[in-house]
């Protein structure tokens, strides 16, 4: 019963450094989200992708890019980290064709940049 | 703009008795969706409960309970005999309706942290 996973869980990165964010849901859902959460802010969103072959920018965009790689699988890529992007970053997908579908979320991942 | 508004960043309440935790929100769509969710400091995103635009009776879940005053734009959730596993923060969120260009994004309030003191 995975649901949504995503990983890594906890990271460090130096300022300038790069990483991706991958994430992977197994309930057949059409679109996916990526939160940051931040304190005092709530959940922000970063990018999302409506269906498969397609993504688009949220609220905060700078400084990401996704990919969405299959129906399955979206991935956040920060190119060169900032200690702004220090952050809790969610993954959720969802059925949003039914208005009375919730969101399901990731684990988180804490991404912490020096 | 969708906006979602939580003014208590704190509430304390005794176990055993009911809390409500304020929700307003500001649309100017007619069809919309309000959504709670808890996130206990194991830092997971939980489901609580969900109320829709139109429907014309308050969300029940259990414990949980949805105050939707539409008129007033508010979704306040109201938990019934808490429980010390009720401390955590709480998010509540809004979707536009199904159709457009909603595509189930979420906009989230600031949250709540409440605290069960036994």
């Amino acid at each position: 019963n995975a649901g949504v996973t995503q990983t890594p869980k906890f990271q460090v990165l130096k300022t300038g450094q790069s990483m991706t964010l991958q994430c992977a849901q197994d309930m057949n859902h059409n679109s996916m989200y990526w939160y940051r959460q931040d304190p005092g802010m709530g959940l922000r969103l970063i990018y999302y992708s409506a269906s498969e072959g397609t993504t688009d920018k949220g609220e905060v965009p700078n400084g990401y890019n996704v990919s969405r790689l299959n129906k399955r699988e979206f991935s956040l890529r920060l190119e060169s980290a900032a200690p702004s992007q220090t952050s809790v970053y969610f993954c959720a997908s969802s059925d949003w064709a039914g208005m009375n579908t919730e969101a399901f979320f990731g684990q988180g991942t804490r991404l912490t940049v020096v | 703009a969708q906006k979602i508004t939580q003014t208590q960043p704190g509430m304390f309440v005794q176990e055993k008795e009911a809390v409500t935790l304020d929700c307003t929100y500001d649309t100017s769509d007619q069809s919309y969706g309000l959504f709670w969710y808890k996130q206990p400091s194991s830092g997971e995103m939980i489901f609580l409960i969900y109320q829709g635009s139109y429907d014309e009776q308050n969300a029940t879940e259990g414990r949980y309970s949805l105050n939707f005053q539409k008129a007033r734009k508010s979704a306040n959730l109201v938990i019934s005999a808490s429980q010390l596993g009720d401390s955590a923060m709480y998010f509540c969120a809004m979707r536009k309706g199904a159709g457009g260009t909603s595509y189930g994004k979420l906009t989230f309030g600031q949250g709540t942290i409440l605290t069960v003191h036994p």
